[in-house]
C-alpha cells in the first residue's frame, strides 16, 4: 500500500524559510517522480513542484519559481521542498504526490501538512 | 483563474447522472492525458480517472472519463450522496508545468 506522510508545516513569518518532508513508503520510492501540490484554505488545488525519479529535472509554477527548491534523497526515501522567502499567500495546505509514470500528473497524495504565513 | 476551466458547480438528484466539463487547449489538454480527482470533505484529492478513460482498481464504473480535442468530461452515473465532493481535472502542460482545474463542487439534492 502506498503511504506519503508529510511533515514541517507550521506557523512562520512573512520572509521566513521553511523545509517540508514527506516519508514514502509502499512502493520502489526512486523508479517514480513525484509532485508538491498545495490547497489554500477553501481554494481549489495548485500544482507546486515536480522532480524526477533521479532527482535530475525540476519544474517549478512561476508563483514559487527563485523561492522554493524540490529535492530528494533515494536512500532515505524522502522527498523534500525548501521554502524561502515565505509570503502570505504561500499559506496552505501542502501535499506530497506520487507521479503516475508517464503523465506527469499524480496518482497517490498523502494527507498534507499545513503552512501557516503570518505575522 | 485557471487554465484549465470547470464549471464551479454541479448538482443533481440521487440516482441521476451528472457530467463535469473540463476546457483547455492545444498545449495542455490537446496533447496530453486528462486526470480526475475527486476531494471528499477534509480529505486528500483521490485519483479516479486516469488517461483520459481508464479507472484505478476499486474505482467503480459508475464514474467515466473521456476526451474530445482540448476538452475533457467526467461523468457519474446512479448519484450517491456519498459523491458530494469537489472535482478537479488535472493534465501536462508544455510550460513544462502540471495543472488542475479549478474544480467543480457536486451536490446531490
Amino acid at each position: 500500500e502506498v503511504q506519503l506522510v508529510e511533515s514541517g508545516g507550521v506557523v512562520v513569518q512573512p520572509g521566513g524559510s521553511l523545509r517540508l518532508s514527506c516519508a514514502a513508503s509502499g512502493f520502489t520510492f526512486d523508479d517514480y517522480a513525484m509532485h508538491w501540490v498545495r490547497q489554500a484554505p477553501g481554494k481549489g488545488l495548485e500544482w507546486v513542484s515536480l522532480i524526477s525519479w533521479d532527482g535530475g529535472s525540476t519544474y517549478y509554477a512561476d508563483s514559487v519559481k527563485g523561492r522554493f527548491t524540490i529535492s530528494r534523497d533515494n536512500s532515505k526515501n524522502s522527498l523534500y521542498l525548501q521554502m524561502n522567502s515565505l509570503r502570505a499567500e504561500d499559506t496552505a495546505l501542502y501535499y506530497c504526490a506520487k507521479d503516475r509514470r508517464g503523465e506527469n500528473t499524480p496518482d497517490y497524495w498523502g494527507q498534507g501538512t499545513l503552512v501557516t504565513v503570518s505575522s | 483563474q485557471s487554465v484549465l476551466t470547470q464549471p464551479p458547480s454541479v448538482s443533481a438528484a440521487p440516482g441521476q447522472k451528472v457530467t463535469i466539463s473540463c476546457s483547455g487547449s492545444s498545449s495542455n489538454i490537446g496533447n496530453n492525458y486528462v486526470s480526475w480527482y475527486q476531494q471528499l470533505p477534509g480529505t486528500a484529492p483521490k485519483l479516479l480517472i486516469y488517461e483520459n478513460n481508464k479507472r484505478p482498481s476499486g474505482i467503480p464504473d459508475r464514474f467515466s472519463g473521456s476526451k474530445s480535442g482540448t476538452s475533457a468530461t467526467l461523468g457519474i452515473t446512479g448519484l450517491q450522496t456519498g459523491d458530494e465532493a469537489d472535482y478537479y481535472c488535472g493534465t501536462w502542460d508544455s510550460s513544462l508545468s502540471a495543472l488542475f482545474g479549478g474544480g467543480t463542487k457536486l451536490t446531490v439534492l
